[in-house]
């Protein structure tokens, strides 16, 4: 199994552009988190889903971010524009149930560093 | 929103020292985890516990789950220097069926 797959691992571009993550979760797992990592923060839910449907989207902090699963092997995440204080690194975690299976948790992907100058 | 409070926020220990951490909320949980991330890579499951009071240990690691359901600590015995990195409590809230709450995290720094 080669657990939940982000990429790129490192994304630097500048203000205003459109920065598209990626990831596929673990194959068979039906739930998808998207969270965002800063020193001042922590861990941050952005948003998740069920079954390629968005469950809650709460956590997205502006309209300039929008989450999409078109199918269970492949979600993104998109910024547009971007700017400076999105850099973070942001991660995926996918589970089996909303806290996996026998309530073991997520499985989290390596992260994206995402630098915006 | 429910929170976790975690503590300390940060730790600088001398390896071969013992450390100790927590988890505290003001409401019951279900289920407690606790990861740690290395850096430059996500969270990585330690330990999950399931029942109040329960002890489980992991090698050097023992976490427990706190009798009234609000908070869980978790040891390491003897410090060394790959147990840097950040650790994270997480749990369900009881009553409920949602997904997990994070708390924000102890990063802890080991001195050779």
């Amino acid at each position: 199994d080669a657990g939940v797959i982000q990429s790129p691992r490192h994304e630097v571009t500048e203000m205003g552009q459109e920065v598209t993550l990626r990831c596929k979760p673990i194959s068979g797992h039906d739930y998808l988190f998207w969270y965002r990592q800063t020193m001042m923060r922590g861990l941050e839910l952005l948003i998740y889903f069920n079954n390629n449907v968005p469950i809650d989207d709460s956590g997205m902090p502006e309209d300039r971010f929008s989450a999409k699963m078109p199918n269970a092997s492949f979600s993104t995440l998109k910024i547009q524009p971007s700017e400076p204080r999105d850099s973070a690194v942001y991660f995926c975690a996918s589970s089996f149930g909303p806290t996996g299976i026998l309530g073991y948790g997520y499985t989290f992907g390596s992260g994206t560093r995402l630098t915006v100058v | 929103g429910q929170q976790l409070n975690q503590s300390p926020q940060s730790m600088f220990i001398q390896e071969g020292e013992d450390v100790s951490m927590n988890c505290t909320s003001s409401s019951i949980f279900n289920t407690w985890l606790w990861y740690k991330q290395d850096p430059g890579e996500g969270p990585v499951l330690l330990i999950a516990l399931y029942k109040a009071g329960e002890l489980t240990s992991n090698g050097r690691l023992t976490a427990q789950f706190g009798i009234t359901r609000k908070d869980s600590f978790l040891n390491i015995s003897a410090s060394i220097p790959s147990d840097v990195g950040i650790y994270f409590c997480a749990g369900q809230l009881g009553g409920s069926q949602g997904n997990l709450i994070f708390g924000k995290g102890t990063k802890l720094s080991v001195k050779p």
